[in-house]
């Protein structure tokens, strides 16, 4: 069945950086765009960036400008976002999603099931 | 950006109860709109897509109008498993942003 899994919890200390995975199976890997998104405790969702797995293109919110980096591995089929110079600010569940359909302008049909990242000294 | 407005933040409803929820955009966004339902330690799950379109699996008791810059999500009968957050989110434009979430509550 498709799917996307995700790597596991991360502890992280302000200013390192965090990698997270999101591994998709059960459907044609490059022909959907992939999002990350990610939500604070008891916060609401909050939109990161966008990757075409096809090309590895990739568009991020304004927020996270020379933060965040996105990378594809179609050998794998997996998907990676690494986002750096941590803050307490940025703990909270990150997600993957797919967007439903061809076309990247579109919902987001196929959710991870997410990685918390805690940032801690 | 384009902001997401939902009303009202919490509802308290009982079963069989019908539901409103309604989102504005700050501006206009044609049909490009999806909501979502989210449970506690779970991922969003997609209920409608283009405003209107009841993704595969969700129950009928689910419906969503509207286009431009006003939209609302209704459930027709609420049902115990519908105690959730509600979020919208628009994809006119390529900075996606979602409404600050409905939670359903049991009365």
């Amino acid at each position: 069945q498709v799917q996307l899994v995700q790597s596991g919890a991360e502890v992280k200390k302000p200013g390192a950086s965090v990698k997270v995975s999101c591994k998709a199976s059960g459907y044609s890997f490059t022909s959907y765009f992939m999002h990350w998104v990610r939500q604070a405790p008891g916060q609401g969702l909050e939109w990161m960036g966008m990757i075409n797995p096809s090309v590895g293109s990739t568009t991020n919110a304004q927020k996270f400008q020379g933060r965040v980096t996105m990378i594809r591995d179609t050998s794998t089929s997996t998907v990676y976002m690494e986002l750096s110079s941590l803050r307490s600010e940025d703990t909270a569940m990150y997600y993957c999603a797919r967007v439903r359909g061809a076309r990247p302008l579109a919902s987001f049909d196929i959710w991870g099931q997410g990685t918390m990242v805690t940032v801690s000294s | 950006d384009i902001q997401m407005t939902q009303s009202p933040s919490t509802l308290s409803a009982s079963v069989g109860d019908r539901v409103t929820i309604t989102c504005r955009a700050s501006q206009s966004i044609s049909s490009w709109l999806a909501w979502y339902q989210q449970k506690p330690g779970k991922a969003p799950k997609l209920l409608i897509y283009d405003a209107s379109n009841l993704e595969s699996g969700v129950p009928s008791r689910f419906s969503g109008t509207g286009s431009g810059t006003e939209f609302t999500l209704t459930i027709s009968s609420l049902q115990p498993d519908d105690f959730a957050t509600y979020y919208c989110q628009q994809y006119n434009s390529y900075s996606w942003t979602f409404g600050q979430g409905t939670k359903v509550e049991i009365k």
